[in-house]
């Protein structure tokens, strides 16, 4: 079982849509949870980081953490097709230089 | 300004060459890493030096050898290149301490080896 796993999709929604992307891990040390955004060609960027369990909200994104669950989600208000990427969740023990990220899950947007 | 630059973007080379791949970034962090993202956009972690000193060697095979002229780079060589290693090589930068979750990647570099 790999430490972290999220499902690769491809996920294809209509523009307004809500989306939601999630990842399961194993590794109960986990503290900080990441969102990164990758589009095609380009090198991931951070969206959105969590500590430890609890929501975060930040224009239309949305980050939950159920470490009960060792699951995690992202979700996308209103998506438009410039969200139209690929998105990875990463996580990392605390003082621990090493982070895992899941396989990334391709997201489009249609108009 | 590219806070985390790598180069080169493309590289096309045959099998059994020797090539390198260069990073640099300009935000002042202590921390530069190499990963790797395969055809399936799997993302793992290379290496990883901290202040020079090489904290992570996931298992990669001695074929690749990173090497830390000073904090602020954090180049790749890799000799006798295989097909499998056709992938995209990303480099990134990060702060140690609190707030360090941010982690800076460069554009990456397309490797095919043929």
């Amino acid at each position: 079982q790999k430490e972290v796993e999220q499902d690769p999709g491809p996920l294809s929604v209509p523009e307004g849509a809500i989306v939601s992307l999630n990842c399961t891990y194993s590794n109960s040390a986990f503290q900080y949870f990441m969102w990164y955004r990758q589009y095609s060609r380009k090198g991931p960027e951070l969206l959105m980081y969590t500590y430890s369990s609890g929501n975060k909200e930040d224009g239309r994104f949305t980050a939950q953490v159920d470490k009960s669950s060792k699951y995690i989600s992202l979700f996308i208000r209103d998506s438009q097709p410039s969200d139209s990427a690929t998105y990875l969740c990463a996580m990392r023990v605390s003082n621990n230089n090493d982070m895992r990220f899941g396989a990334g899950t391709r997201l489009t947007v249609k108009p | 300004d590219t806070a985390v630059s790598q180069t080169p973007k493309y590289l096309v080379t045959q099998m059994g060459n020797d090539k390198s791949i260069k990073c640099e970034q300009n935000l002042g962090h202590d921390t530069m890493y190499w990963y790797k993202q395969d055809s399936k956009k799997f993302l793992k972690i290379m290496f990883s030096y901290n202040n020079k000193e090489l904290i992570i060697n996931e298992t990669v095979p001695n074929r690749f050898s990173p090497k830390s002229p000073d904090k602020a780079h954090l180049n790749l060589h890799i000799n006798s290149l295989e097909l499998g290693d056709s992938a995209v090589y990303f480099c990134a930068s990060r702060l140690q301490g609190l707030g360090g979750n941010t982690i800076y990647f460069g554009e990456g570099s397309w490797l095919t080896v043929v």
